[in-house]
């Protein structure tokens, strides 16, 4: 169980197009996702909070214009890279976070990423 | 603000030996902490977390992990290196409130055969 995908694992894209990735819960609700970034031998740096049928929170630094994102129902967020640019380029992981019944801590399930190329 | 430092981005064992990967945080609340373990192109995968109950924790494929709030470490070990354990292995830290997870700069592990 606790099973997150991403769409696409890889995409390739020209200087100035949008990209969007999705991240789905497969067997659970999430009311809460987050969005990763990763560059290569970097670690994983936050750069939004998004819950379902809310404004997502970004963390400070990262463009809210030029990262969307969308957490449209219980088990679907996007993230849209607009007029994306060769420095867009890394690796975006999402996680998804169940709600533990009476836990204070709800554990947060990795997808396998997606990987960006801005040519 | 809470952070973690990981000791040492490279650490290469021979197969059989004893792994020994640091973390140490920081954290101005009782932290939460986890290890997780990412492979090439993966996502994360969760080895264990300390969630203020015991303080040796152990997780999957053999590793464990000791909270040492005097030496405000977390280090993660397994007594018996495998070639499958060859990955890079993030530590975290999390307030439990916001369950932000900040993580540290990660260490990759080669296994020696």
């Amino acid at each position: 169980g606790a099973v997150v995908s991403q769409h696409p694992s890889r995409v390739i894209c020209k200087s100035g197009t949008s990209v969007k990735i999705e991240c789905r819960s497969l067997d659970f609700q999430a009311t809460t996702m987050f969005w990763y970034r990763q560059f290569p031998k970097q670690s994983l740096m936050l750069m939004a909070t998004s819950n379902e049928g809310s404004k997502a929170t970004y963390e400070q630094g990262v463009e809210k214009d030029k990262f969307l994102i969308n957490h449209a129902s219980l088990t679907l967020s996007t993230l849209t890279v607009t007029s994306a640019h060769p420095e867009d380029s890394s690796f975006y992981i999402c996680s998804a976070r169940t709600g533990l019944a009476g836990g204070r801590l709800d554990e947060q399930f990795f997808g396998p990423g997606t990987r960006l190329t801005v040519l | 603000a809470q952070s973690v430092t990981q000791l040492g981005s490279h650490v290469s064992v021979s197969e059989g030996a004893l792994v020994l990967l640091r973390c140490n945080y920081s954290s101005s609340v009782p932290p939460y902490l986890f290890w997780y373990v990412q492979y090439p192109n993966q996502g994360l995968q969760l080895l264990l977390k300390y969630t203020s109950a015991a303080t040796l924790v152990k997780g999957i494929n053999g590793f464990e992990a000791e909270f040492k709030k005097s030496e405000t470490s977390f280090h993660l070990t397994k007594p018996s290196a495998h070639m499958s354990d060859a990955a890079e292995y993030f530590c975290a830290v999390s307030d439990g409130a916001t369950n932000k997870l900040i993580f540290g700069t990660g260490t990759l592990l080669a296994v020696q055969p």
